[in-house]
């Protein structure tokens, strides 16, 4: 499965659009990019994943670069509550079924 | 349609007891995987298994931790004399099968504390 790279942390204002970056620059052409995320505390929750064309779900929307090296998960109207630990995961559509979770990008939203 | 569930949420037990985490898959799902979150840090793949078969155990340690999903009942987290570096939390996830792996519904988790 391809690596992955994100920032540590980010910041955002609510109500404003949160943007999360994500690099996988080794991924290939049969890996989907998902996304997930851990409010403090809780279970990981599935947000939505994608191929090389652009998803949108009533959580959020996944942008993925044309050469497929990067994506972009988008909360379009950030909240208090979405404040969390989001993980960015590539991952082979395949029979393998686990998860690797990396160490995510911490998301606060502030007031 | 109710989630993951998972129980108990919270288990104490002393060094050397044998600690039990159950976990119930969402309604139609056959396919279960445990994960296990150590203090501050990220989740780590555990086992994952189908009714009576388990597929993946390569995330489980050698020695103490066996796991379960029978044909009937949830699936079993089975950790034997237990010691402090099993503190965790413990989570369990479910999907309704191999198409949708990825897509996994995790459960509130199980906080284990051994004393």
């Amino acid at each position: 499965d391809a690596k992955t790279t994100q920032p540590t942390s980010m910041d955002c204002a609510e109500g404003r659009a949160a943007n999360l970056p994500c690099n996988h620059s080794t991924i290939s052409g049969n890996e989907y990019v998902y996304w997930y995320r851990q409010i403090h505390s809780q279970g990981p929750q599935y947000i939505i994943h994608g191929l090389k064309n652009n998803e949108t779900n009533e959580m959020a929307s996944l942008i993925i670069t044309e050469d497929r090296k990067s994506s972009t998960l988008i909360l379009p109207h950030a909240t208090l509550r979405d404040t969390a630990v989001y993980y960015c995961i590539v991952l082979y559509y395949g029979t393998a079924s686990k998860l690797t979770f990396g160490t995510g990008t911490r998301l606060q939203v502030t007031l | 349609n109710a989630g993951v569930m998972q129980n108990p949420r919270h288990l104490v037990r002393r060094r050397g007891q044998e600690a039990r985490l159950r976990c119930s898959p969402m309604k139609g799902h056959s396919h279960v995987y445990w994960y296990r979150q150590l203090p501050e840090e990220g989740l780590k793949f555990m086992v994952y298994l189908q009714k009576e078969n388990i597929i993946d155990e390569s995330g489980m340690p050698k020695e103490r931790f066996s796991a379960e999903f029978p044909k009937e009942g949830p699936s079993i987290l089975r950790i034997q004399q237990v010691v402090r570096g099993d503190s965790a939390a413990y989570f369990c996830a479910s999907s309704p099968g191999e198409q949708y792996s990825y897509e996994q519904y995790f459960g509130p988790g199980t906080r284990l504390t051994v004393t």
